[in-house]
């Protein structure tokens, strides 16, 4: 079993709408939450993080963690076509990031 | 300016090749990290290297061989080139080892024949 669970999509939404994303992981002692995007054919960037339970929000972006359901979040408001990427979450484990598979958003105009 | 560079961006070789890859890093970082990301998106952590010492070794096959020169640079030596060895692989680097926050290189394109 993968240490990050991740739906790989595509998540197809129109212009305006929000976007839901989701991990799960597998081991409660884990502290450290990421989410990195990645445009096609550019290296991820990490675009939040957090080490708590609970909502970190940075302008249209929010997110989430439930460590008691050990699952992470990350909800995008507004959506634009510019926020078409993959979008993947991190977890960080024995001084290493573990990836989960990436979802890839399409925002359609 | 850019943070992290890797070159070549595209490499096509035959099976049996060796080949090399370059990273650079201007961000004064002491760690940096080779990473696999196959053809399903899948990202995996390969090497980490802290202060020119291998930090962290996955389950590569022994034709990898990362070399540090100095900080700022990792290269990635690939022997004997298998099919299975195309992706794209990214330089990163990070202030602290495992640090939260990585930067990545643009991405080295390998496609093996």
């Amino acid at each position: 079993q993968k240490e990050v669970e991740q739906d790989p999509g595509p998540l197809s939404v129109p212009e305006g709408a929000i976007v839901s994303l989701n991990c799960t992981y597998s081991n409660s002692a884990f502290q450290y939450f990421m989410w990195y995007r990645q445009y096609s054919r550019k290296g991820p960037e990490l675009l939040m993080y957090t080490y708590s339970s609970g909502n970190k929000e940075d302008g249209r972006f929010t997110a989430q963690v439930d460590k008691s359901s050990k699952y992470i979040s990350l909800f995008i408001r507004d959506s634009q076509p510019s926020d078409s990427a993959t979008y993947l979450c991190a977890i960080k484990s024995w001084g290493k990031l573990q990836f989960g598979a990436g979802t890839q958003v399409v925002v359609t105009p | 300016d850019t943070a992290v560079s890797q070159t070549p961006k595209y490499l096509v070789t035959q099976m049996g090749n060796d080949k090399s890859i370059k990273c650079e890093q201007n961000l004064g970082h002491d760690t940096m990290y080779w990473y696999k990301q196959d053809s399903k998106k899948f990202l995996k952590i390969m090497f980490s290297y802290n202060n020119k010492e291998l930090i962290i070794n996955e389950t590569v096959p022994n034709r990898f061989s990362p070399k540090s020169p100095d900080k700022a640079h990792l290269n990635l030596h690939i022997n004997s080139l298998e099919l299975g060895d195309s992706a794209v692989y990214f330089c990163a680097s990070s202030q602290v080892v495992g640090g939260e926050t990585q930067y990545f290189g643009p991405g080295t394109r390998l496609l093996v024949l």
